[in-house]
This record gives structure tokens, C-alpha cells and sequence, in this order.
């Protein structure tokens, strides 16, 4: 099956730094990736959708500003949370589809701002 | 009204019946369907795909479309307490368009 990877898969940082999370297919090249955040017992929304090579579309509500998607290649996109605060503490993941109507997961990463 | 609903449980089942998961969809255009599983502080998993009406079987899985009724089910059969978890359903519409439902917590009691 399809692997996509993630990370760091924990992450702890303090108020006002920078996180960069990385995600890579690792055995497909993805044509589109995907970031989710959820909070705990609560279902998967979406953040942005991202295609190789041009800039991602935000979901209503998600400050591009703050979380900065880069796309750079058919098997690697990376978000980083900008000045982050302890609210944006949440459980990241990210998804990613080859040319095929199935959206695969990455394991996640959990972000802790202190 | 929601693009994907589910009834969110729990749904509990004793170790060996089948577990019934269900979800409606409100878009007809949906083209594409699928089952994800979710353990606690883990990331969802796909578990079946399903694209066409009728009924899709893997392992002890089934998945279930009925594109008249906007409604695509997941059975597991001989269920067993590894298979408690929470049950996504997706749908996809357009090129990128995925919804997800908010999910079905399962529990199988041993």
C-alpha cells in the first residue's frame, strides 16, 4: 500500500517560535497533499489543500500566514506554524493522493506549544 | 445539513457479531467512497474503497453503496476487540473535494 511519513512525529516548542512539520510519500509520487488538524475527540478538519508547485488553497477560517505550506516536490510538502501559540497545540497530519481517488495518511504529529 | 453524516455511537457490539456502520451523503454528485478507521491518538487508516452500487467485500469487511438512497455502509464480521475504533466516511466530489464524516465510535466487547 501507499506510506506516507511524517515529521516529527512529537514535537514540543515554545510561544512565538517557528515549527516545521515535514510529509513524504514515500512510495508514490503525489500529485496532491492534504493538511488536517484534530483536537482531541473531535473529527479531522481540514486546513489546506496543496498541488506540486503552486500555492495551496486554505480552508475558511486557516490564517495562510500563520501556516505556511510548501509543496516543493512530487513526494515532500511541509508545513510550518508560524509564532505559534499554545492553541495551535493539536494533532497535525497530513494526506496525500497519488493519481487515484484514494487519500492516504501520514502518521500525525503532535504539537505542544508551552 | 451536513455533506457527510454518521451517527457518532457508541455502537457496541459483542466479539463475533457483525458490526453495522452507517453514513448518508447529501451530494448526488459524490463519485467515490471510503471507509477509514481510526485508533485513539492515531491517524486514520483506509480500510475500503467503494465506487460503484453494490456491495464491495474485503476479509471480514463489506462495504455497502446505494447511490439512489445516498447511503454507503460498512460491515465487519466476526468482529473482534482490535476492530474497536472510530469509523470514518469519506466522500469524494469534484477533482479534490474529500468530506469526512465526524465518525463512529466502535467498541467490541470481548
Amino acid at each position: 500500500g501507499a506510506v506516507v511519513s511524517q515529521h516529527p512525529s512529537w514535537v514540543i516548542c515554545k510561544s512565538g517560535t517557528s515549527v516545521k512539520i515535514e510529509c513524504r510519500s514515500l512510495d508514490f509520487q503525489a500529485t496532491t497533499m492534504f493538511w488536517y488538524r484534530q483536537f482531541p475527540k473531535q473529527s479531522l478538519m481540514l486546513m489546506a489543500t496543496s498541488n506540486e508547485g503552486s500555492k495551496a488553497t486554505y480552508e475558511q477560517g486557516v490564517e495562510k500566514d500563520k501556516f505556511l505550506i510548501n509543496h516543493a516536490s512530487l513526494t515532500l510538502s511541509t508545513l510550518t506554524v508560524t509564532s505559534a501559540h499554545p492553541e495551535d497545540s493539536s494533532f497535525y497530519i497530513c494526506s496525500a493522493r497519488a493519481g487515484t481517488y484514494e487519500q492516504y495518511f501520514g502518521p500525525g504529529t503532535r504539537l505542544t506549544v508551552t | 445539513q451536513k455533506e457527510v453524516e454518521q451517527n457518532s455511537g457508541p455502537l457496541s457490539v459483542p466479539e463475533g457479531a457483525i458490526a453495522s456502520l452507517n453514513c448518508t451523503y447529501s451530494d448526488r454528485g459524490s463519485q467515490s467512497f471510503f471507509w477509514y478507521r481510526q485508533y485513539s491518538g492515531k491517524s486514520p487508516e483506509l480500510i475500503m474503497s467503494i465506487y460503484s452500487n453494490g456491495d464491495k467485500e474485503d476479509g471480514r469487511f463489506t462495504a455497502q453503496l446505494n447511490k439512489a438512497s445516498q447511503y454507503v455502509s460498512l460491515l465487519i464480521r466476526d468482529s473482534q476487540p482490535s476492530d474497536s475504533a472510530t469509523y470514518l466516511c469519506a466522500v469524494l466530489r469534484g477533482g479534490n473535494q474529500f468530506y469526512f464524516g465526524t465518525g463512529t465510535s466502535l467498541t467490541v466487547i470481548p
